[in-house]
């Protein structure tokens, strides 16, 4: 149980074009689902906190109309990278917490890695 | 000061050492902790929450000592699968998200 799906896994795109990265809670319901962002040989960073039917909190320095993300249904959160340039090339991963979980943990995607040219 | 600081490591051991990672937080008021393990260029993995009695999950063992705000794992006999990054984790209490830190890097040589 608590498979958290990602799509797509792998996507290169050019300088200025727009990429949406889905993140899936599988076999659980999800009310609130998070987007972190890792560099190379660095710790994930919180981008925003999204939370089925409400706008997303976003953390200090993430720009939302760049980083836009849409919690539409308990299973299914979307970020998309808008106008995409070089220095958004990482590695994006959402988690989903369980809403009926009584701990904090969360369950990681396998990530999509996003290379901009 | 980070909220979460670790020894980036890496630590480099031979198979069937024991080795132990500490890390310690800033937040006194943090309620919950893991441990989480992530290899190079996939998703973080839970390998274990950290409970304040101290808890054990076959070779490993995680301990929590609030007074000094510090979380450890003991790894005992290393196998080479164990090679990877160890994340300690602990949760920002107001606000339901976790925090990260940077990763302890193991390498177990054979």
């Amino acid at each position: 149980g608590a498979v958290v799906s990602q799509h797509p896994s792998r996507v290169i795109c050019k300088s200025g074009t727009s990429v949406k990265i889905e993140c899936r809670s599988l076999d659980f319901q999800a009310t609130t689902m998070f987007w972190y962002r890792q560099f190379p040989k660095k710790s994930l960073m919180l981008m925003a906190t999204s939370n089925e039917g409400s706008k997303a909190t976003y953390e200090q320095g993430v720009e939302k109309d760049k980083f836009l993300i849409n919690h539409a249904s308990l299973t299914l959160s979307t970020l998309t990278v808008t106008s995409a340039h070089p220095e958004d090339s990482s590695f994006y991963i959402c988690s989903a917490r369980d809403r009926v979980g009584a701990t904090n943990e969360q369950f990681f995607g396998p990530g999509t890695r996003l290379t901009v040219l | 000061r980070k909220e979460v600081e670790q020894d980036p490591g890496p630590f480099n051991v031979p198979e069937g050492a024991t080795v132990a990672f500490n890390c310690t937080y800033s937040n006194s008021a943090s309620q919950s902790f893991f441990w989480y393990r992530q290899d190079c260029r996939k998703e973080p993995k839970l390998l274990m929450s950290v409970y304040s009695s101290g808890n054990e999950d076959g070779r490993f063992t995680a301990q929590l000592n609030r007074a000094s705000q510090y979380i450890s794992l003991l790894i005992r006999d290393s196998k080479l699968s164990d090679s990877a990054t160890y994340l300690c984790v602990v949760n920002a209490p107001s606000f339901q998200k976790l925090v990260f830190g940077t990763g302890t890097r193991l390498l177990v040589s054979p």
